[in-house]
């Protein structure tokens, strides 16, 4: 089935810093979307991508949709304690008969001590 | 408060049980999938459904089952509980059967726990 690699598996952010996660696939995907998830909460839409090549930013997040279609990245500028958390990709291929979300493995963001 | 209700939001029980997850989907969705999170794993598909019908299947046990009522909310069945069933089961709803343009919308997860 179709599978999603998403890296890095975690990563640790400075206040203030960039950071970037990206997700690869061996299929292809009409839709590209990026989750968060927080302790105890469902995962959260970020951003949704729908066209190879599309570039969309929402505040400070930044996502692409890859335009082989198989892979998309999620960059994070001036990064801040809320941005603490676990971001998914999801690939999602639309068929009549019914649109399941394939996710990546996540990427855990944590503060440096 | 996403919109989708997700009751009971934790639930313990013991091997060999079987328990009910319930959902109420976001007012004027028609779509509702299940999905299952391990432990620091990602989210697995369980399945979908669509106004009342089985849209989409994927790792779902034999032991496990769900369906979608009349009023649209939905039950997840898991019957002869094994202790890897403890997770957090999460459903998540759309207006369509085919999910864009907006992707799905989460509740806050029944999180299970067999002992």
């Amino acid at each position: 089935g179709q599978q999603l690699n998403q890296s890095p598996q975690s990563m640790f952010i400075q206040e203030g810093e960039d950071v970037s996660m990206n997700c690869t696939s061996s299929s292809i995907f009409n839709t590209w979307l990026w989750y968060k998830q927080d302790p105890g909460e469902g995962p959260v839409l970020l951003i949704a991508l729908y066209k190879a090549g599309e570039l969309t930013s929402n505040g400070r997040l930044t996502a692409q949709f890859g335009i082989t279609r198989k892979d998309s990245f999620l960059n994070i500028s001036a990064s801040i304690p809320s941005d603490v958390g676990i971001y998914f990709c999801a690939g999602q291929v639309l068929k009549a008969a019914g649109n399941k979300l394939t996710f990546g493995g996540g990427t855990r963001v944590l503060v440096k001590p | 408060d996403s919109g989708v209700t997700q009751t009971p939001k934790h639930l313990i029980t013991a091997t060999g049980q079987r328990v009910t997850l319930r959902c109420s989907p976001r007012s004027g969705d028609l779509s509702v999938y299940w999905y299952q999170q391990s432990l620091d794993q990602g989210l697995q598909f369980l399945i979908q459904y669509y106004n009342g019908e089985e849209r989409a299947k994927g790792n779902i046990l034999e032991r496990f089952s769900a369906q979608q009522f009349p009023d649209l909310h939905s039950e997840l069945n898991l019957s002869s509980l094994e202790l890897g069933d403890s997770a957090l089961y999460f459903c998540a709803s759309s207006v369509a059967a085919q999910g864009a343009p907006y992707g799905y919308t989460f509740g806050s997860g029944t999180r299970l726990t067999v002992v």
